[in-house]
C-alpha cells in the first residue's frame, strides 16, 4: 500500500517570493511521482513528473521538484511566484507495478498575495 | 485537440433520484478513470477502464454506484438511488498507455438535496 502526505493544507505567500510545497510518500516498492495543479472550477492538470533518471524535474512555468529517495519526499518549489500561480496543488504517487493508478495527497492551496 | 469532456457541469437533484454522469475521453486514449473529490476525503479513484474493460472498481463506494464504457469514446457513472452524501465533484480522466499522464475533464459538480 502507498500513501501521500502533503503537510500544509494552505500556503500563503507574497508575489515574487519563493515557495516550497511539501510532499512525502510511503511505499514499499519503487514509485513514480507527480504534481498536478487545479485551478478553480477546473480539472487537474499535470505540472511535472518523475519516472526515472535525473532526480530534479522542471515544468515549463518555472516550478521544479526534486525526488529524494532517502527522505521519501518530492517537494515542489518555485523561486518567484506570480498571482496566477494561485491554485490547489496535488502530489500523487503510483508504483511501477500499477502503472498509472494514482494515489493523491490531500492537496495544498497556494495563495499568492499582491 | 479537444480534452476530456464531461457533462453535465452541474447537477442538482433530490435524493432517491437516478443520476448519470457522462464522459468523453480524448480520442485514442486507452485508459479512463473516474474520481470523486470532496473536502473531507480529497480525491478518490472510483474505477478505471482499459480498452473499455473495467480493471479495478475497488474504489466504488457502494452497489448504488455503477460505471460502464460501451465504447472507446464514451463512459457513464450512474448513482441509483442517490443520497445527500454523494454530493461531490466527479472527475473523469483519460490517458494513453500504462504510464501516460492523465488528462482530466472539468468535472461534474453534483448536489443531492
Amino acid at each position: 500500500a502507498q500513501s501521500v502526505t502533503q503537510l500544509d493544507s494552505q500556503v500563503p505567500v507574497f508575489e515574487e517570493a519563493p515557495v516550497e510545497l511539501r510532499c512525502n510518500y510511503s511505499s514499499s516498492v519503487s514509485v513514480y511521482l507527480f504534481w498536478y495543479v487545479q485551478y478553480p472550477n477546473q480539472g487537474l492538470q499535470l505540472l511535472l513528473k518523475y519516472l526515472s533518471g535525473s532526480t530534479l524535474v522542471e515544468s515549463i512555468n518555472g516550478f521544479e521538484a526534486e525526488f529524494n529517495k532517502s527522505q521519501t519526499s518530492f517537494h515542489l518549489r518555485k523561486p518567484s511566484v506570480h498571482i496566477s500561480d494561485t491554485a490547489e496543488y496535488f502530489c500523487a504517487v503510483s508504483h511501477n507495478n500499477a502503472g498509472n493508478m494514482l494515489t493523491f495527497g490531500g492537496g495544498t492551496r497556494l495563495m499568492v498575495k499582491p | 485537440d479537444a480534452g476530456v469532456i464531461q457533462s453535465p457541469r452541474h447537477e442538482v437533484t433530490e435524493m432517491g433520484q437516478e443520476v448519470t454522469l457522462r464522459c468523453k475521453p480524448i480520442s485514442g486514449h486507452d485508459y479512463l478513470f473516474w474520481y470523486r473529490q470532496t473536502m473531507m476525503r480529497g480525491l478518490e479513484l472510483l474505477i478505471y477502464f482499459n480498452n473499455n474493460v473495467p480493471i479495478d472498481d475497488s474504489g466504488m463506494p457502494e452497489d448504488r454506484f455503477s460505471a460502464k464504457m460501451p465504447n472507446a469514446s464514451f463512459s457513464t457513472l450512474k448513482i441509483q438511488p442517490s443520497e445527500p452524501r454523494d454530493s461531490a465533484v466527479y472527475f473523469c480522466a483519460s490517458s494513453l498507455g500504462v504510464f501516460g499522464p492523465q488528462h482530466f475533464g472539468d468535472g461534474t459538480r453534483l448536489s443531492i438535496l
